[in-house]
């Protein structure tokens, strides 16, 4: 079965940096297109980054230059590191993959929150 | 950057036909996909590529595309179908993924 879980979301303070995690199973994610999804409470959903099966790497501009999205194929799980985290950047962060298309978002994960207070 | 707009909300009658448009700047020139997201649950992709439809997905959603609007069809609308609708294209001049701000589907 396929399967995608996110973890590693929690509270953050300002400034504060966190990696999140996806682990996929029933597929190899080196060979789909991966990407980050975020929806801010009671809000919604916003694009926030997207790794090539290739390797090629792209990103929202509210997120470029502090978060990176990155694999690890003998772990088959995706990351994004996120940095100089902002209250705006509260959210539940959904991992997405696309076998065949980049910019479609087939299957999705449940997400996991990602709360930026002190 | 590329801006798609949607209408906040739509309501329809049980058994009649919803209509969800999504605007853009010349978007029938993009490739248009649409997701479904129910309260407290990820999105589900319903329709790709403008009209074509994901395996397990009714054939009572259906989509269209052309000139500034991109529009997805409910038809025969059950109670089940309640739920938020979300457009989203590729603007590949800022190689950047957008959604819509999204409409939430009433069933009355």
């Amino acid at each position: 079965e396929v399967q995608l879980v996110e973890t590693g979301g929690g509270l953050i303070q300002p400034g504060g940096s966190l990696r999140l995690s996806c682990a996929a199973s029933g597929f190899t994610v080196s060979s789909n297109y991966m990407s980050w999804v975020r929806q801010a409470p009671g809000k919604g959903l916003e694009w926030v980054s997207v790794i090539y099966s290739g390797g090629s790497t792209y990103y929202a501009d509210s997120v470029k230059g502090r978060f990176t999205i990155s694999r690890d194929n003998s772990k088959n799980t995706l990351y994004l590191q996120m940095n100089s985290l902002r209250a705006e950047d509260t959210a539940v962060y959904y991992c997405a993959r696309d076998v065949l298309f980049p910019e479609r978002l087939y299957q999705w994960g449940q997400g996991t929150l990602v709360t930026v207070s002190s | 950057s590329y801006v798609l707009t949607q209408p906040p909300s739509v309501s329809v009658a049980p058994g009649k036909t919803a209509r969800i448009t999504c605007g853009g700047n010349n978007i029938g020139s993009k490739s248009v996909h649409w997701y479904q997201q129910k309260p407290g649950q990820a999105p589900v992709l319903v329709i790709y590529y403008d009209s074509d439809r994901p395996s397990g997905i009714p054939e009572r959603f259906s989509g269209s595309n052309s000139g500034n609007t991109a529009t997805l069809t409910i038809s025969r609308v059950e109670a089940g179908d309640e739920a938020d609708y979300y457009c989203q294209v590729w603007d590949s001049s800022s190689d950047q993924g957008v959604f819509g701000g999204g409409t939430k589907l009433t069933v009355l």
